[in-house]
């Protein structure tokens, strides 16, 4: 069975940091590019980045570039999403999906991120 | 404001057919067949639908088509059924390689 588990969400102060990781199993994580998307409480879907199934491309929404940086290990089966200088705006539902057919086919269950002093 | 447009609801009864319609434009649904269709109930993870505009996962009912044409995609929904009320989200990938998504679709079934 395809399983994706996020993990380290938390409450952040303004200007901190976090590194969110999304734990794939039950299919070949290497073979497949990823995505992080985010919702924020009450409000719709955004896409915040993607990696290619190698991690040699990278891209970014502009509402994060420079900010956040998504990497993957694909010997620990698992996905990144380092996220520094953190702002309100950034409190959502993380989420992590697999790519398929250049859509996300999988997601995991998502991890809240809360940024607020 | 969300790159991608939908209208905020929708509404149907059992048995009905409905459109949800999403605009875009030419750098996103416009130039690129690359538009999904997401299923979300409350506290859940989003479901894909649709992808590359009229294609349908495995799993995924007969009853839910995909079309585009020009700058706007749709999602039918056929034969309306009690658990198809959800929000609904258009998705398209960008000429830049982005992705962007619509503000979502309240589907209620009367």
């Amino acid at each position: 069975e395809v399983q994706l588990v996020e993990s380290g969400g938390d409450l952040v102060q303004p200007g901190g940091s976090l590194r969110l990781s999304c734990a794939a199993s039950g299919f070949t994580f290497s073979g497949y590019w990823m995505h992080w998307f985010r919702q924020a409480p009450g409000k719709g879907l955004v896409w915040v980045s993607r990696i290619r199934y190698d991690g040699s491309v990278t891209e970014y929404a502009d509402s994060v570039k420079g900010r956040f940086t998504i990497s993957r290990d694909n010997a620990m089966k698992t996905l990144y999403l380092q996220m520094n200088s953190l702002g309100a705006e950034d409190t959502a539902v993380y989420y992590c999906a697999r790519d398929l057919w250049s859509a996300g086919d999988c997601w995991g269950q998502g991890t809240l991120v809360t940024v607020s002093s | 404001q969300s790159a991608l447009t939908q209208p905020a609801s929708v509404a149907g009864s059992p048995g009905q057919s409905i459109t949800i319609s999403c605009t875009g434009t030419y750098s996103d649904v416009g130039g690129k067949n690359q538009v999904s269709w997401y299923q979300q109930h409350p506290g859940k993870a989003p479901k894909l639908m649709i992808y590359n505009v009229n294609n349908r996962p495995s799993g995924i009912s007969y009853r839910f088509s995909g079309s585009k044409s020009d700058n706007t995609a749709s999602l039918t929904i056929s034969g309306l059924q009690a658990e198809d009320e959800s929000d609904y989200y258009c998705s398209s990938y960008t000429t830049s390689n982005t992705v962007v998504f619509g503000g979502g679709t309240k589907l209620t079934v009367l």
